[in-house]
């Protein structure tokens, strides 16, 4: 098993350009997670699904979007970047119960010049 | 967002040294979980402690739910290289599912 997996590992944007993170999960997860970690403020939820085709916001969901099409991936979109988006991502995946323990990825790191 | 405060935010120690992180809140959580994150790679799940007053050990590492089930501590013993790394708390709220995280304790332990 692969667990989660995300793409690309790193990416270099300009502002105004736009793009999508892909995360994947093999263990048949019901619920999956959109996070960014920046110095100082921790890993903070951006959205999250809780099942195929339902999608939430988190705590900062500003200038991103998500699609849950498939169980198995969940992509974040950022339509018109800015550097303020410049951040490492993270994609995690639990089974939604109640101690809902999560399974990370290895995160993205995206630098929006 | 209920808020979990670590302390403390840094700490380096030479391998051998015991030592102990804190994670505190003014409100319950149902759960409360610790991570470590090794640098360029994403959060693992160490333990999950539910009960008030709950004691577990993994290997070196004792972690304890507090029993009022607001705050947990993790202390390792004898510390080694290979216990570096960014130690996360994160809470279930007592109703919903998100995790909450604290902003972590980033420990350094050296030879």
């Amino acid at each position: 098993n692969a667990g989660v997996t995300q793409t690309p590992k790193f990416r270099v944007l300009k502002t105004g350009q736009s793009m999508t993170l892909l995360c994947a999960q093999d263990m048949n997860h019901e619920y999956m997670y959109w996070y960014r970690q920046d110095p100082g403020m921790g890993l903070r939820l951006i959205h999250y699904s809780v099942g195929e085709g339902t999608t939430a916001k988190g705590e900062v969901p500003d200038g991103y979007n998500v699609s849950r099409l498939k169980k198995q991936n969940f992509l974040l979109g950022l339509e018109s970047a800015a550097p303020s988006q410049t951040s490492v991502y993270f994609c995690a995946s639990s089974y939604g119960t109640t101690y809902n323990e999560q399974f990370f990825g290895p995160g993205t790191r995206l630098t929006v010049l | 967002t209920q808020l979990l405060e670590q302390s403390p935010q840094f700490l380096s120690i030479q391998e051998g040294e015991n030592l102990t992180v804190y994670c505190n809140s003014s409100s319950v959580f149902s759960s409360l979980q610790w991570y470590r994150q090794e640098p360029g790679e994403g959060p693992v799940l160490l333990v999950t402690v539910v009960t008030g007053g709950e004691v577990k050990k993994l290997k070196r590492l004792t972690f304890q739910f507090g029993d009022a089930r607001k705050d947990s501590s993790l202390h390792i013993t004898a510390a080694q290289p290979g216990d570096t790394g960014l130690y996360l708390c994160a809470g279930v709220p007592g109703s919903g599912y998100a995790l909450n995280f604290g902003k972590g304790t980033s420990l350094l332990v050296t030879p």
